[in-house]
């Protein structure tokens, strides 16, 4: 099956400092890359998506980068505030059919900013 | 926006006992995912519903069973309970399987 690993494991900010996490993934059928940020007693909750076909997505401060060649992505975040602090994952899936659900996670990075 | 309803949102059981586990996917979702995170943890895919047929399986132990019912909740059976039982329990939900997955606040089973 895919294995997705996922780099740093904690990451520390200053607020307005960038934060960047990086993932890899193994399996190249893998088609579909979302970003989930999960607080703490809560679920994981969607911040951002990308598909294999779309090299680049952002979405305010929160921009995510698919190279499929080397088979790596990558969160980036922009101007970090305190309430960005979270555990946040990436996971890998394949596309079509009745298989996208069987999303494969990273370990995830516990993001802390500091005012 | 309507959210993923999971209940209960703790439940507490002894060694060998049965739980069952209910989620509400969001309106006019048709799939349903059930997921496991143990303690500092990634989420583990255990079982998928799509128009209450199962469309896959992952790693969900025999002792357990799960089905998705005509208004489209799923409900995650789980028997002889074990120690190594004791996760958060999410349950997420699509539209349809090609589209982000959505998921609950989950389920917090202690087993004792």
């Amino acid at each position: 099956g895919e294995n997705v690993e996922q780099h740093p494991s904690t990451l520390s900010v200053q607020e307005g400092d960038s934060a960047v996490i990086k993932c890899t993934y193994s399996d190249s059928a893998s088609n579909y890359f979302p970003w989930y940020k999960q607080e703490l007693g809560k679920g994981p909750q969607l911040i951002i998506d990308i598909r294999s076909n779309v090299g680049e997505k952002k979405d305010q401060r929160i921009a995510v980068t698919l190279n499929k060649t080397a088979k790596h992505f990558s969160l980036h975040i922009t101007e970090t505030q305190p309430e960005d602090s979270a555990v946040y994952f990436c996971a890998a899936s394949i596309g079509g059919g009745s298989t996208l659900g069987r999303l494969y996670f990273g370990r995830g990075t516990q993001l802390t900013v500091w005012p | 926006a309507a959210g993923v309803i999971q209940s209960p949102r703790h439940l507490i059981k002894e060694k060998r006992e049965t739980a069952t586990l209910k989620c509400y996917p969001i309106p006019r979702h048709d799939t349903v995912y059930w997921y496991q995170q143990g303690p500092g943890q990634d989420p583990q895919f255990l079982i998928s519903f799509y128009e209450k047929m199962q469309s896959d399986k992952g790693s969900i132990p025999d002792r357990f069973s799960a089905q998705q019912f005509s208004d489209y909740h799923s409900e995650l059976n789980m028997s002889s309970l074990e120690l190594g039982d004791s996760a958060l329990y999410f349950c997420a939900s699509s539209k349809r399987s090609n589209s982000p997955l959505h998921f609950g606040n989950g389920t917090r089973l202690t087993v004792t």
